[in-house]
């Protein structure tokens, strides 16, 4: 299936420690994107990697660190987990383009106790 | 400070009848503006979008409607299905470079549930 998967789709972890997101997508796309959607529901834009050159940075903290090995993947590394990083992370992918659309992946939902 | 609004965090109609979402904007800048769907545990799936220089912009079942003076626009599903019910978000970009770097500022999303 052509998609955009990420993992795992549950991540339950404790403060303080370090996990990571991978997202993979096969649709050939150039742009890749991480998307928060907190407690209140909004989807906000955290990351943009293009042909593994950072686009966008939005105002994250720096215990997030995005990578991209190649223009497929984009993980997503925290350290020192938060409580208020609980929520849930949506990859995303597109072709560079006006008013190409976004392809998203079906989220990881992170819970930190 | 949010940008994009959906101020109905919820919306109940019955099958065969007309949905309507609505979606309002603050930052004039916005010159495109888009409608996902998304389904529990699945992620948003884009559904239409239009751009600042039509005010309407149709695909089957769903109409896009503009109001720029307004700020707003709405989504119509006609006729509504129970497969409709899901999420609705709006989103929105501004300008040539948010559309290139496919910067999207998102509502909150409006629950459509579609009963028989």
């Amino acid at each position: 299936d052509t998609a955009v998967s990420q993992t795992p789709k549950y991540l339950v972890t404790q403060m303080g420690n370090d996990k990571s997101i991978k997202c993979e997508q096969n649709l050939g796309h150039d742009t890749m994107y991480w998307y928060k959607q907190d407690s209140k529901k909004f989807l906000k834009i955290m990351f943009s990697y293009n042909n593994k050159e950072l686009i966008i940075n939005e105002t994250v903290p720096n215990r997030f660190s995005p990578k991209s090995p190649d223009k497929a993947h984009l993980n997503l590394h925290i350290n020192s987990l938060e409580l208020g990083d609980s929520a849930v992370y949506f990859c995303a992918s597109r072709n560079t383009g006006i008013n190409s659309p976004l392809h998203f992946g079906n989220g990881t939902r992170l819970t930190v106790t | 400070d949010q940008q994009v609004k959906q101020n109905s965090p919820s919306l109940s109609v019955q099958e065969g009848r007309i949905s309507i979402l609505n979606c309002d904007y603050t930052n004039s800048m916005f010159d495109y503006f888009l409608w996902y769907k998304k389904y529990p545990a699945e992620g948003p799936t884009f559904l239409i979008s239009i751009s600042s220089i039509k005010d309407k912009n149709e695909d089957g079942r769903f109409t896009v409607f503009l109001n720029k003076s307004a700020k707003h626009l709405s989504l119509h599903i006609v006729p509504s299905q129970p497969g409709d019910s899901a999420v609705y978000f709006c989103a929105a970009s501004a300008g040539d470079r948010g559309s290139t770097l496919g910067r999207l500022y998102f509502g909150r999303g409006t629950q459509l549930t579609v009963w028989p």
